[in-house]
């Protein structure tokens, strides 16, 4: 079974620092995962995504995130927070071979300060 | 490319009503889409999952005559909240795939739904 844990429900960040969230995964077969946001009443928009293949992956607005086999981890980065960053990620496992569902973590709520 | 439309984004209605919300996919051919609910400061919940031309496959928990679910083409997918009540209100969002495209899942903007 597939499952993702995102460890913090709340991150506050001041604009200009670093954004670490946290996100680890379990999976018995090789997982593809993904990071989303959701900007209030909004749908999701893929920020990155692993597919077995690089194991850093770079994404849209300056994320990043690294998948790391040994911890189950799949962290996502930006080294500089912006204000238009602020709203909700999800981490996200599937199988993409198989049924193709997602599985979502409970998200993170970034709030950026000025 | 690769656009995911709902309709409507926002929809208020009576307790005992039925509402339809349509999922399209716009420059692509979906062969496979899914809906989700979302409670307010919630994660994502898979309600079904959608084939074309088939019916639709439902999650543990999920009432299949309460939640009617429609792909009859490979461009559109429906959701119908039948006998909508207010614990029924919620945030469905539906997301659309290609059968062997192995690229993330598109999601529409989603469609909030209020039953009065």
């Amino acid at each position: 079974a597939q499952s993702v844990t995102q460890l913090d429900s709340h991150v506050s960040v001041s604009e200009g620092t670093p954004v670490l969230l946290r996100c680890n995964y379990s999976s018995s077969y090789s997982p593809s995962l993904f990071w989303y946001v959701q900007h209030p009443n909004k749908g999701l928009q893929l920020l990155l995504k692993y597919t077995s293949a690089a194991t850093l992956v770079k994404g849209i607005n300056g994320f990043e995130a690294e998948f790391k086999k040994s911890e189950t981890s799949f962290h996502l980065t930006k080294p500089s927070a912006h204000m238009s960053d602020a709203a909700e990620y999800f981490c996200v496992v599937s199988d993409l071979a198989g049924t193709y569902k997602y599985i979502f973590g409970t998200g993170t709520r970034l709030k950026v300060l000025a | 490319g690769a656009v995911v439309s709902q309709h409507p984004s926002w929809v208020i209605c009576k307790s005992g009503t039925s509402v339809k919300i349509e999922c399209r996919s716009l420059d692509f051919q979906a062969t496979t889409m899914f809906w989700y609910r979302q409670f307010p400061k919630q994660s994502l919940m898979l309600m079904a999952t959608s084939n074309e031309g088939s019916k639709a496959t439902y999650e543990q928990g999920v009432e299949k005559d309460k939640f009617l679910i429609n792909h009859a083409s490979l461009t559109l997918s429906t959701l119908t909240v039948t006998s909508a009540h207010p614990e029924d209100s919620s945030f469905y969002i539906c997301s659309a795939r290609v059968v062997g495209d192995n690229s993330p899942l598109h999601f529409g903007n989603g469609t909030r739904l209020t039953v009065t």
